[in-house]
């Protein structure tokens, strides 16, 4: 069965550093891009950026160019979104997704991490 | 890119149809044939129902259709229930592994 376990809440202040994770299991964690996914209290979805593991291609939304960092360890088939100084307008909840049946949906969710910036 | 346009609400009674439309432009939405829908309740992750436009993952409700005419996507609910009460969005390929989402739709049953 695929799974894709996520990280546990965080809250943090602004200007401190953070990185989430997304474990991967039930398949070959190498072979499938995951995606990010931002959403923010009350609002839609935002896609963020997506990583091949096997080489750790990364492609990022215009939107979050520079402002976040996606990497991939596969030794441990985990997924990571990073921060160097988070900002209060990055509270959000933040999803990885892989696909399944076409060649770009997102079939498969993790739980998600809410991540709380609060001075 | 900006977000696909979607109506913020649409309603229906149990056993009615809804349509949510999903605009974006000849760069995406009308260059690819890879529109994605997701179902999201309260408090849960998105559920995947379409793919690819018109195909149904395994498990999906056959009351869920999709469609495409030129730069405008569309979700058809057909015999509406309770449970179908929920946010959907779209979402495409826009070239270049990047992806773009919809505004969201909210769905109520009346």
């Amino acid at each position: 069965e695929v799974q894709l376990v996520q990280s546990g809440a965080e809250v943090k202040k602004p200007g401190e550093s953070l990185k989430i994770s997304c474990k991967g299991s039930g398949y070959s964690f190498a072979s499938y891009w995951i995606g990010w996914v931002r959403q923010r209290p009350g609002e839609g979805l935002e896609w963020v950026g997506i990583i091949y593991p096997h080489d750790s291609d990364a492609r990022y939304s215009p939107s979050f160019q520079g402002q976040v960092t996606v990497s991939a360890d596969t030794s441990v088939t985990t997924a990571y979104l990073q921060w160097d100084s988070l900002k209060a307008s990055d509270t959000a909840m933040y999803y990885c997704a892989r696909r399944a049946y076409g060649a770009y949906d997102f079939a498969y969710w993790g739980q998600g991490t809410l991540v709380t910036v609060s001075a | 890119q900006s977000a696909l346009t979607q109506p913020r609400s649409v309603s229906g009674s149990p056993g009615q149809s809804v349509t949510i439309s999903c605009t974006g432009t000849s760069s995406n939405v009308g260059r690819y044939n890879y529109v994605s829908w997701y179902q999201q309740h309260p408090g849960k992750a998105p559920r995947l129902i379409i793919y690819d436009v018109i195909n149904r993952p395994s498990g999906v409700p056959d009351r869920f259709s999709g469609s495409k005419s030129g730069s405008t996507a569309s979700l058809t609910i057909s015999g509406l229930q309770a449970e179908d009460e929920a946010d959907y969005y779209c979402c495409t390929y826009a070239g270049n592994y990047a992806r773009v989402f919809g505004t969201g739709t909210k769905v109520a049953v009346l």
